[in-house]
């Protein structure tokens, strides 16, 4: 168990709509990255926050936004979906975001576009 | 950091082998390496960060090293026993941020 909490675990919904992935990271640690895995993509990363504020972004598409909130925990909105949205959406987190820290993976939320 | 190579793809070993895998990385604006192991239907596990050139780590029968100037890393597994079947993934850092930019990993599978 990494310490890290993702819900829900599993999602379906169809095309068009939103919905809001959310995680809570390890206790203590201040940072919280998002990555995507498609089908045919391998792990890739989205975004990362430190203590509420964007730290780095990857090739994160306009549909997608994320914020991380005081307590810390983040969220992931996804809108306007389409069935290329379909994949793996991981959560992690570190202490402070450091180049040198590793990242702790939650289980992940599974989407699935109809 | 883009152009992350890992090699082999992927592999199939006996029990008891030992193995290694090679990750090539470009060595310009290098910050650290990391390796993670991802075991199927569970979530990646942190094994390794390396930061200086030349580092070594080690964690059990698993140990890498780390080349910055030419850009690559590789991985060890001795004596690889069936719970190592995983894919492990490793991610160069380009920047001083958390940004991992992962290869598509070398699939290990070691027979019983």
């Amino acid at each position: 168990d990494s310490g890290v909490t993702q819900t829900p675990k599993h999602l379906i919904t169809a095309t068009g709509q939103r919905v809001t992935l959310r995680c809570s990271p390890r206790s203590g640690d201040l940072s919280v990255y998002w990555y995507q895995q498609s089908l045919d993509q391998g792990l890739q990363f989205l975004i990362q926050y430190y203590n509420g504020e964007e730290r780095a972004k990857g090739n994160i598409l306009e549909r997608f936004s994320a914020q991380q909130f005081p307590d810390l925990h983040s969220e992931l909105n996804l809108s306007s979906l389409e069935l290329g949205d379909s994949a793996l959406y991981f959560c992690a987190s570190s202490m402070t975001g450091g180049y040198n820290q590793p990242q702790h993976f939650g289980d992940g939320t599974r989407l699935s576009i109809l | 950091i883009l152009n992350v190579e890992q090699s082999p793809q992927s592999l199939h070993v006996q029990e008891g082998d030992s193995t290694n895998f090679t990750c090539s990385f470009p060595s310009s604006n290098f910050y650290a390496l990391h390796w993670y192991r991802w075991e199927t239907a569970k979530s990646p596990e942190a094994l390794f960060v390396m930061t200086l050139n030349g580092d070594e780590k080690k964690k059990g029968r698993i140990s890498a090293t780390l080349n910055t100037k030419e850009g690559y890393s590789y991985l060890y597994i001795k004596g690889s026993q069936p719970e190592d079947s995983a894919t492990y993934l490793c991610a160069p850092l380009g920047s001083n941020t958390g940004k991992l930019i992962f290869g598509q990993g070398t699939t290990l599978q070691v027979k019983p």
